[in-house]
């Protein structure tokens, strides 16, 4: 059974610069797209983040670029997401997603349970 | 960026049809991708690929686009339809995009 169980979650203060992990079990991660989306409260889905198998292209939101940043371990079956300076505006629950696709498209076909980010002081 | 526009909200009432649009620049010239997301629940792909089901959705959720608009239609709705619905595309320059999402109510 695949399963993405996303941890370092919690609250932070704004500025702060937590890292997210995803732990991925009954698939290897190493043959596909990953990514993270995010969901504040009450709100839509928001597309954060997503990296190639190989880790050789990386694209991002307008809202985080700069300031995250999308890596993965092959080796050990991971997927990060490196969140700095952040703010209040960055509080949302963050899934783990994995990507498939066709000509150079891509859709999530497995979602994790995500993890709660609260920014506040 | 590229953009989507969904209709904020849907009612339908039980066993008719509801249709669910997205909107976006030429949108029927890329592929559009549609997730159904319960109270509390992580999302879930219903269509793919403009019109394709994945193994375990039921006959009743299909999808079509063209022009600028991609349809999610759910025929002989029922209550456990009830959620939200976003549609996706790909954006070369940022990845992903959603639509804003739709509430699906069932009455």
């Amino acid at each position: 059974e695949v399963q993405l169980v996303e941890s370092g979650g919690g609250l932070v203060q704004p500025g702060g610069s937590p890292r997210l992990s995803c732990s991925a079990s009954g698939v290897s991660i190493s043959i596909y797209w990953m990514g993270w989306v995010r969901q504040a409260p009450g709100r839509g889905l928001e597309w954060v983040a997503s990296i190639h198998h190989d880790a050789s292209e990386k694209d991002y939101a307008d809202s985080v670029k700069g300031r995250f940043t999308i890596s993965r371990d092959n080796a050990k079956n991971l997927l990060y997401l490196q969140m700095n300076s952040l703010r209040a505006e960055d509080t949302a629950v963050y899934y783990c997603a994995r990507l498939r696709g066709a000509l150079h498209q891509y859709y999530i076909d497995f979602w994790g349970q995500g993890t709660l980010v609260t920014v506040s002081s | 960026s590229y953009e989507l526009t969904q209709p904020p909200s849907v009612s339908v009432s039980p066993g008719q049809t509801a249709s669910i649009t997205c909107s976006g620049d030429k949108l029927g010239k890329i592929y559009s991708y549609w997730y159904q997301q319960k109270s509390g629940q992580s999302p879930v792909l219903v269509i793919y690929e403009d019109d394709k089901r994945p193994s375990g959705i039921p006959e009743r959720f299909s999808g079509s686009n063209s022009g600028n608009t991609a349809t999610l239609t759910i025929s002989g709705t029922q209550a456990m339809d009830e959620a939200d619905y976003y549609c996706q595309a790909w954006d070369t320059t940022t990845g992903g995009v959603f639509g804003g999402g739709t509430r699906l109510t069932v009455l």
